[in-house]
């Protein structure tokens, strides 16, 4: 069957560097994708999404890569700061006759050392 | 503010036990869902409901009921014949099915004693 994954469980960032969290997806009739982002013993958050008419979106500190050659999302956090640990967990979406048929992965757990 | 409640935010449940979660929206979103959270899983769909009076099936529906009776709110009955029901259970609305744009509760962790 179809399915989300991503490639590390746990990522360490040194605070103000760089994080980059990927997603592997597997459905290429996936037409819309959400990051979102879940703090300990809380819901989830949306962060950003992407629709697979568009290879880049930018956010605050947050910019979203889609790459549909390989099927392959990633989520870039800029100067990564203490309060973005949490796990981040990708979303896929499909247009299943009107209705959205969403898929999430398991997500990756961002620590950030101070 | 407009959100999603989820109650009680810690619950526990001896075997043979049904328990039920609360989930409450004043969002004025018609559509709304459980989930279910497992270490090393992404979140699994147990009911959703389009619309006040309508449920459907989820993917992992067994040995869980639900009810909507009014558009604010939908409450999941974990039942005695779940025979694993330790998870985190999250609710979620969106303005329509048709419509990505999910919120989600604060979940309700569910532990079996």
């Amino acid at each position: 069957g179809e399915s989300v994954g991503l490639h590390l469980p746990t990522l360490s960032v040194q605070e103000g560097d760089n994080s980059i969290i990927n997603c592997a997806y597997s459905n290429s009739a996936s037409d819309y994708f959400i990051w979102y982002k879940q703090e300990s013993g809380k819901g989830p958050q949306f962060i950003i999404d992407i629709r697979s008419n568009m290879d880049k979106r930018q956010g605050q500190r947050v910019t979203v890569l889609l790459n549909k050659t390989v099927k392959h999302l990633s989520l870039q956090i800029a100067a990564t700061q203490p309060g973005d640990s949490a796990v981040y967990f990708c979303a896929e979406n499909i247009d299943s006759g009107g209705y959205q048929k969403v898929t999430f992965g398991t997500g990756t757990k961002l620590q950030v050392i101070p | 503010d407009g959100g999603i409640t989820q109650s009680p935010k810690y619950l526990f449940r001896k075997e043979g036990q049904n328990v039920t979660l609360s989930c409450e929206q004043n969002l004025n979103h018609d559509a709304m869902y459980w989930y279910r959270q497992d270490p090393g899983q992404g979140l699994r769909l147990i009911y959703y409901s389009q619309i006040v009076n309508d449920f459907q099936k989820g993917d992992i529906a067994e040995g869980y009921s639900v009810s909507r009776e009014k558009k604010e709110s939908f409450p999941l009955t974990v039942t005695s014949a779940q025979k694993n029901p330790t998870a985190f259970y999250l609710c979620a609305s969106s303005i329509d099915r048709a419509n990505y744009g999910y919120t989600f509760g604060s979940g309700t962790r569910l532990t079996v004693v």
